[in-house]
């Protein structure tokens, strides 16, 4: 099935370090996600985005859905042990109950 | 229930033989939708259910993959003579209006 790109597909980075990981796509899509999934687990939503352009804060976490809907980014600022896991972009057509297309995946580790 | 319940968590199945996964969605949730994740993958969407409308077969890999959802509520996904690239981990997810709650997932392993 279809996915999104999405980079880089793993980070090795120190604690309080910034990390940014970003998604795109040759579709468009109305709705970006992001998701985080710690081992054993299912996907738990991180941010929603809406609209193209809007930039959006969750605690350290930022996202922004690209101007052209083609793509978007995850930032997260200081990270901490707990931070780490495998982040997940998702884009959907429009919003509402509708499928997912999951980007690849990108594992971040901390390095203590 | 509180959050979406899969099982079995595990299953370790013979090639050939067929494996039924179970999915109970929260409650009142109208939207159920099943995925695959295999190893270092992404989540491939499989099926999606919606109230009482047909459901959107459109991410079954073969015809050897099937699910139904029963009275609007509980949802099984059925595998028959699984193959060895079936092996994947197996969610399920629902959601009322925006945003999906996904379960823990079944790891089916073909051997």
């Amino acid at each position: 099935g279809q996915q999104l790109n999405q980079s880089p597909q793993s980070m090795f980075i120190q604690e309080g370090e910034d990390v940014s990981m970003n998604c795109t796509s040759s579709s468009i899509f109305n709705t970006w996600l992001w998701y985080k999934q710690d081992p054993g687990e299912g996907p738990v939503l991180l941010i929603a985005l809406y609209k193209a352009g809007e930039l959006t804060s969750n605690g350290r976490l930022t996202a922004q859905f690209g101007i052209t809907r083609k793509d978007s980014f995850l930032n997260i600022s200081a990270s901490i042990p707990s931070d780490v896991g495998i982040y997940f972009c998702a884009g959907q057509l429009s919003i509402g109950n509708e499928k997912l297309t999951f980007g690849t995946g990108t594992r971040l580790t901390i390095i203590p | 229930g509180a959050g979406v319940s899969q099982s079995p968590s595990n299953k370790v199945t013979e090639k050939g033989k067929d494996v039924e996964l179970r999915c109970d969605p929260i409650s009142g949730h109208t939207a159920l939708y099943w995925y695959r994740q295999s190893l270092g993958q992404g989540l491939e969407f499989l099926i999606y259910f919606q109230g009482n409308s047909a459901p959107d077969k459109s991410g079954l890999p073969s015809d050897r993959f099937s699910a139904e959802r029963t009275g609007g509520s509980v949802s099984t996904l059925t595998i028959q003579r699984t193959q060895q690239e079936d092996s994947a981990v197996y969610l399920c997810a629902s959601s009322l209006t925006m945003g999906y709650t996904f379960g823990s997932g079944t790891r089916l392993t073909v051997v």
